[in-house]
């Protein structure tokens, strides 16, 4: 069964900084692995998603690595903002239609 | 619409009560998903549609849970005599094809009493 961990819990830097979010996987056998973004009492955003082929994906300040064989992927974040608080979600997609979804790590960016 | 809409955003309902979820999807969108989120945690699939046809029901936690999606557009989550453990937030989800990322609702938050 797929397992998703993700580490840390939760962040907190000062405006400006950048951060590396990490997002492990049990399974390597994967479809694709998306990045989601979830401010307090909303759904869930897509940000960034890898195809298993890809090794990376990139959108504005944002840059989604993928090492498929060791099970990792990373979220990096340049520059951090205020409005970037929110809690970052990573899911693997198996193949099947479901996303296996990790418990998340709750950022806050400091003014 | 603009994007996946669902109603309502909150329920409260005594335990032992059906409720009935609603999700819009957004407009020509085939992939269609329920998933449940308990506080703390990451969501949880529960059911998927292919226009009306329902592919994967594999996520529902008992026979107290059905979903449907007659004309292959709105989605209903019906939830039968809930109990206490059934409250959590249900988020829908739809995509233009399978493969294609998810487009989320804001969800419903069910509480049960």
């Amino acid at each position: 069964k797929q397992e998703v961990t993700q580490i840390p819990a939760a962040l907190s830097v000062p405006e400006g900084e950048n951060l590396v979010l990490n997002c492990s996987f049990t399974d390597s056998a994967i479809y694709n692995l998306q990045w989601f973004r979830q401010d307090p009492g909303k759904g869930l955003t897509s940000l960034l998603l890898i195809q298993s082929s890809q090794r990376e994906q990139t959108s504005g300040r944002l840059n989604a690595s993928l090492d498929k064989s060791s099970g990792r992927s990373t979220l990096y974040i340049a520059a951090s903002q205020p409005g970037d608080s929110a809690t970052y979600l990573c899911a693997v997609n198996t193949g099947s239609y479901q996303l296996t979804f990790g418990k998340g790590t709750k950022l806050s960016v400091i003014p | 619409g603009a994007g996946v809409s669902q109603s309502p955003r909150y329920k409260v309902a005594k335990r032992g009560q059906d409720v009935a979820l609603r999700c819009d999807p957004i407009s020509g969108h085939v992939s269609l998903f329920w998933y449940q989120q308990a506080l703390g945690q990451g969501p949880e699939f529960l059911t998927y549609f292919q226009n009306e046809a329902q592919l994967d029901k594999s996520g529902l936690p008992s026979d107290r849970f059905f979903a449907e999606r007659p004309e292959g557009s709105v989605s209903t989550l019906k939830i039968q005599r809930t109990q206490q453990e059934d409250s959590a937030v249900y988020l829908c989800a739809s995509s233009p094809q399978v493969g294609s990322p998810l487009h989320f609702g804001n969800g419903t938050r069910l509480t049960v009493t």
